[in-house]
């Protein structure tokens, strides 16, 4: 079966302007998390849903940063008015219901310049 | 503020090596500590995970030790391989209700030379 999917996998944008990052989940998961990489760190949490609702936001930087998964699938990451701090790449990770697993997507490569 | 720390930044072995990498924690309430190899370009995948209950588990080569009094645990890599060249980040997750949110290390770079 397919992985977890991510698009586009690169972005390039200019200071201020408007984005949209799309993660696929697996089927069937029913937790999503997004995670900003930045280069040579860690995965940091941004936010958490649980099929439709957003559960945990606690990660976004700032108010720029919105996300939703309005059918319980596909999810949205909007940043809005780039910065060049929010170059980075952001992952979306699957979780089954009751597993600690999750799989992650390859991620987007945000560009700001 | 780090809640995993993780060491070293980098390092080298030969084929055949065991690398050893670690890691510490500070919140008691994690409960579940994965291990994650990265490669560049790919998103992490899962290769080995640990509860507190046990002090050691063992997945092919792959091994974790936790020593939970020291609030540390370490990922073993047995007979190291130039394919097991990658990053790899430790993680926790304290369960309830933070939703299986992972706090990743700031992650080792290993390389493994012929």
């Amino acid at each position: 079966g397919a992985g977890v999917s991510q698009s586009p996998r690169y972005k390039v944008a200019k200071r201020g302007q408007d984005v949209a990052l799309r993660c696929d989940p697996i089927s069937g998961h029913v937790s999503l998390f997004w995670y900003q990489q930045a280069l040579g760190q860690g995965p940091e949490f941004l936010t958490y849903f649980q099929n439709e609702a957003q559960l945990d936001k606690s990660g976004l930087p700032s108010d720029r940063f919105f996300a939703e998964r309005p059918e319980g699938s596909v999810s949205t990451l909007k940043i809005q008015r780039t910065q060049q701090e929010d170059s980075a790449v952001y992952l979306c990770a699957s979780s089954p219901q009751g597993s600690n697993t999750q799989y992650f997507g390859p991620g987007t490569r945000l560009t700001v310049l | 503020q780090q809640q995993v720390k993780q060491s070293p930044q980098s390092l080298i072995v030969q084929k055949g090596g065991i690398p050893i990498i670690n890691c510490a924690y500070e919140n008691t309430a994690f409960d579940y500590f994965p291990w994650y190899q990265q490669f560049p370009g790919k998103g992490p995948a899962l290769l080995i995970a640990i509860r507190p209950d046990v002090s050691e588990k063992k997945e092919g080569r792959f091994t974790i030790s936790f020593n939970k009094s020291a609030k540390q645990f370490s990922l073993h890599i047995m007979d190291s391989q130039p394919g097991d060249s990658a990053t790899y980040f430790c993680a926790a997750n304290a369960g309830g209700t933070s939703y299986g949110k992972l706090t990743f290390g700031q992650g080792t770079i290993l390389t493994v030379h012929p």
